[in-house]
């Protein structure tokens, strides 16, 4: 079974500042998918950035862009030029390429998340 | 364009009663799923389904169940409520598996008191 882990709870950044936060994950699978989705006080879960694990070239969107070590297992965000409206809780996320119809299987496991404070 | 609906948005129940939970999307997508969402334990898959008339049990799918009638449609039921159900509820939907990205209704606050 895959695992996601966040060690980071809480974090809080000055604006303009840049943050990164933490995401490692565990699975024997060679081909899946990685996520960071944002959740902010609406609630509403909105997906930030998404990485195929077959591809070395970090995904960047904008002011985020991730640090993807496939190696170590590792998969962290950096927010450059922090803006009040990232104020957020965000979520890594894993998910195995083939979902196949298995009771049991987990298609998309998310990481308990991160509570992000952009402060002014 | 609605994208995912999810009807009610909130709801207080007696514990024992019963409800169901709607999911709606219209992006003609073939695999949908139910989350349920606590504080301080992320999303937590319940169940999913990969196409119309499948379901599969997902982290936690005990008191809960689905259906999948209709490919735009996923159903989530709750036969007999306690208050270990309250939680907020996300149901999402995608194209396939992990190279489309899931798209999440607003979720659906319950209470079970």
């Amino acid at each position: 079974a895959q695992t996601v882990t966040q060690s980071q709870p809480e974090m809080s950044v000055q604006e303009a500042e840049t943050v990164t936060l933490s995401c490692t994950y565990d699975t024997s699978e060679n081909n899946y998918y990685l996520f960071w989705y944002k959740q902010p006080p609406s609630r509403q879960m909105i997906l930030v950035i998404r990485q195929e694990a077959y591809k070395q070239q970090n995904a960047t969107e904008n002011r985020f862009s991730v640090n993807f070590q496939k190696a170590a297992k590792s998969f962290s965000l950096k927010i450059s030029d922090s803006q009040l409206g990232d104020t957020a809780m965000y979520f890594c996320a894993f998910m195995k390429h083939d979902l196949v119809l298995d009771s049991g299987n987990t298609p998309l496991v998310f990481g308990k998340g991160t509570r992000l404070s952009v402060i002014a | 364009n609605a994208g995912v609906t999810q009807t009610p948005k909130f709801r207080v129940l007696k514990t024992g009663q019963s409800m169901t939970l709607l999911c709606a999307q219209d992006m003609n997508h073939e695999y949908m799923y139910w989350y349920r969402q606590d504080p301080g334990m992320g999303l937590r898959l319940i169940h999913y389904s990969v196409g119309e008339g499948t379901t599969a049990k997902g982290e936690v799918p005990d008191g809960y169940n689905v259906s999948r009638l209709k490919k735009q449609n996923f159903l989530l039921g709750l036969e007999s409520a306690a208050p270990s159900q309250t939680s907020v509820y996300f149901c999402a939907s995608s194209y396939r598996g992990g190279e489309s990205p899931l798209h999440f209704g607003n979720g659906t606050r319950l209470t079970v008191t």
